[in-house]
C-alpha cells in the first residue's frame, strides 16, 4: 500500500541555519503531497502541499518540490527560526491520507 | 476564526468507562475523517464521513468505536470499555466539497485520551 517515509528526528540546528527534512512516498497513481507542523500540544496545522509532478510548495520560508521521478517531497527552509521548533510531517493523500512518523526540529538561539 | 473545533480538549478516564467526543468541522466542509496518534508516530485513519454517511472505516477501528455524523454537520467518536492501550491523541480533520478526494485536510486541536 501507500506509505511515506520521512528522515528520523530529532533534528538541532541553531538558529538561521539551513534545514532540509527528507521525504520519499511509495504511491500508485498520482497522490497530492502535504507538509504538516504540529507544535506541542496542539493539532496539525497544513504547512505547504503540492498536487502534481514538479509543483513547488511554499509557504513561510518553507519550501518542498514534488518530484515524481525520484518519489521525494523536502522541506527546506534557508534560515530556520527559534520558532520554528516543532514537529514535521511529511503526507500523501491518495484517496487516503497517509502521514510519516514525524521529524521533531528543535532550533536554538 | 471557524476553524476545526474539539471538545474535550482532554479526558481522563478509568478503564472500562465509555467515552465520547464531539468534532464540530469547517461549516463548509463536508468530508470529515477521525485519526488516533500515539506518541512518536503520525496519526493513522480511523474512519470517513462525507456529509452523514460513513464510508470508509479502518481495521483499527475495533468494535468498541463507534462514530456518528447524524445530521453531517458534528460528529462524535465513542469508545466503549476503554482499554489502556486506547491512551491517544484523537485527531478529527475536515476538507471541503468540490469532488477533490486528494485535497488537503484541516485539523483540529485534538482529544487527548488518558486511560488508567
Amino acid at each position: 500500500g501507500d506509505s511515506v517515509t520521512q528522515m528520523e528526528g530529532p533534528v538541532t540546528l541553531s538558529e538561521e541555519a539551513f534545514l532540509t527534512i527528507n521525504c520519499t512516498y511509495t504511491a500508485t497513481g498520482y497522490p497530492s503531497l502535504f507538509w504538516y507542523v504540529q507544535y506541542p500540544g496542539e493539532g496539525l496545522q497544513l504547512l505547504l502541499k503540492a498536487t502534481k509532478a514538479d509543483d513547488k510548495g511554499s509557504n513561510k520560508g518553507f519550501e518542498a518540490t514534488y518530484r515524481k521521478e525520484t518519489t521525494s517531497f523536502h522541506l527546506e527552509k534557508g534560515s530556520v527560526q527559534v520558532s520554528d521548533s516543532a514537529v514535521y510531517f511529511c503526507a500523501l493523500n491518495n484517496n487516503d491520507m497517509r502521514f510519516g512518523a514525524g521529524t521533531r526540529l528543535t532550533v536554538k538561539p | 476564526d471557524t476553524g476545526v473545533s474539539q471538545d474535550p480538549r482532554h479526558k481522563i478516564t478509568k478503564r472500562g468507562q465509555n467515552v465520547t467526543f464531539r468534532c464540530d468541522p469547517i461549516s463548509e466542509h463536508n468530508r470529515l475523517y477521525w485519526y488516533r496518534q500515539t506518541l512518536g508516530q503520525g496519526p493513522e485513519f480511523l474512519t470517513y464521513f462525507q456529509n452523514e454517511a460513513q464510508l470508509e472505516k479502518s481495521r483499527l477501528l475495533s468494535d468498541r468505536f463507534s462514530a456518528e455524523r447524524p445530521k453531517g454537520s458534528f460528529s462524535t467518536l465513542e469508545i466503549q470499555r476503554t482499554e489502556q492501550g486506547d491512551s491517544a491523541m484523537y485527531l478529527c480533520a475536515s476538507s471541503p466539497p468540490g469532488g477533490q478526494a486528494r485535497a488537503e485536510q484541516y485539523f483540529g486541536p485534538g482529544t487527548r485520551l488518558t486511560v488508567t
